[in-house]
């Protein structure tokens, strides 16, 4: 069974510093990983995924990821961050069939 | 045009009550999801379907049962609503399922 782990409840950056959102997942076989951003009472937002191909994806507002097959990782990154980037974010993960699991999410608090 | 909409917003109900919530995607997607978010956001997926058949079918309690009267709707009946199942109600759909996932703004269920 595949499993994530985000091991960060809250990251704390200041306003144009780099942001790291640290993921680690464990899928047999080849995984799908995404991420994905919450804002207040709102819907899921997809931000970006990795399926294969370059390790490094570009995704939405800026934010880019790592995949990293030896440490089972899938950072995300943002190099400078914005006070609207205050959000909850979650990594996931699935293999082939689909049945995606949500890490527990971490609070990104960007101050002015 | 909203992609995911669900409906309603916000259940308030008794203990022992029936309650539905719609679940509606203009995207042309193959797959639909239920998925419940606790109130420490934890997220967790319920049902999927594809092309109108469950796939996905996780240890629910048989008082929660999902509808799915085509590819662009899935609806869910809860029976018999007890405390615990308080929480916000997430209805997503993808292309196929590794796509990535669409999210409605969700429906917050609280029962009293």
């Amino acid at each position: 069974a595949q499993s994530v782990a985000q091991p960060e409840d809250q990251v704390n950056v200041a306003e144009g510093n780099p942001l790291t959102v640290k993921c680690t997942y464990s899928v047999s076989g080849n995984p799908y990983l995404f991420w994905y951003v919450q804002y207040p009472n709102r819907g899921l937002q997809f931000l970006l995924k990795y399926i294969t191909g370059d390790n490094l994806v570009k995704g939405s507002y800026g934010f880019e990821a790592e995949f990293n097959k030896s440490q089972t990782s899938f950072h995300l990154k943002k190099p400078s961050a914005l006070v609207s980037d205050s959000a909850l974010y979650f990594c996931a993960a699935t293999d082939s069939w689909g049945k995606l699991q949500f890490g527990a999410g971490t609070q990104v608090v960007v101050t002015p | 045009d909203t992609a995911v909409s669900q409906t309603p917003k916000y259940l308030v109900t008794q203990m022992g009550n029936d309650k539905s919530i719609k679940c509606e995607q203009n995207l042309g997607h193959d797959t639909m999801y239920w998925y419940k978010q606790d109130s420490k956001k934890f997220l967790k997926i319920m049902f999927s379907y594809n092309n109108k058949e469950l796939i996905i079918n996780e240890t629910v309690p048989n008082r929660f049962s999902p509808k799915s009267p085509d590819k662009a709707h899935l609806n869910l009946h809860i029976n018999s609503l007890e405390l615990g199942d308080s929480a916000v109600y997430f209805c997503a759909s993808s292309q196929g399922p590794t796509g990535e996932l669409f999210f409605g703004e969700g429906s917050r269920l609280t029962v009293l």
